[in-house]
């Protein structure tokens, strides 16, 4: 059964900061992975999706990579911004017509 | 920009209620999900549909069923709503197989 973990749940950096937000999977035979913001009381915003065949995909300043091997993905956020506060989440989907399974996410505070 | 309408974002019921959640979506996607929220168990997924009058049970059907007459309404029903039920639920669409789950923004049902 694929488990997805999210450590730490919590991380507080100040502005300006560049950070790395880890995922990890247990079973490396993966058909994507999903990265998800969620801002408090609302529903999840997708950000990137990289598919196996895949090492990396970026949007602005976030960059997302993928190691199958190690079961591994991180999420870069470049020069955070007070506004990037929330929950980041990755999700894992097995097959082109499995379910994800969700990480339960990381609290990312940026302090200004 | 994709748009998926949860019509009731706040509702308070009663136990023994039979409550209704509406969702909505406007692409034209195949595929349709009801998923709940709780704090430390992350996204669970209740039922799914891969077209109209289709439905397959997720991972935590039992308490719940699902309704989808047209390609663009999917609807949740707790036919007598429990307190363990008191949840946020996230209906979320897909296009194809494997691409990328888009959510809406979440209906907080209380079951009091």
């Amino acid at each position: 059964k694929q488990e997805v973990t999210q450590i730490p749940a919590a991380l507080s950096v100040p502005e300006g900061e560049n950070l790395v937000l880890n995922c990890s999977f247990t079973d490396s035979a993966i058909y994507n992975l999903q990265w998800f913001r969620q801002d408090p009381g609302k529903g999840l915003t997708s950000l990137l999706l990289i598919q196996s065949s895949q090492r990396e995909q970026t949007s602005g300043r976030l960059n997302a990579s993928l190691d199958k091997s190690s079961g591994r993905s991180t999420l870069y956020i470049a020069a955070s911004q007070p506004g990037d506060s929330a929950t980041y989440l990755c999700a894992v989907r097995a097959g082109a017509n499995s379910k994800l399974t969700f990480g339960k996410g990381i609290t990312l505070s940026v302090r200004p | 920009d994709v748009k998926v309408t949860q019509s009731s974002r706040y509702l308070v019921k009663r136990t023994g209620e039979k409550v209704f959640l509406e969702c909505v979506q406007d692409m034209d996607h195949e595929n349709m999900f009801w998923y709940r929220q709780d704090p430390g168990l992350g996204l669970r997924l209740i039922y799914f549909s891969y077209d109209v009058k289709m439905k397959e049970k997720g991972d935590i059907p039992e308490g719940y069923s699902v309704s989808r007459e047209k390609k663009e309404r999917f609807s949740l029903i707790l036919e007598s709503a429990s307190t363990n039920q008191t949840s946020m639920y996230l209906c979320a669409t897909q296009t194809g197989s494997g691409n990328t789950i888009y959510f809406g923004e979440g209906s907080w049902l209380t079951v009091v």
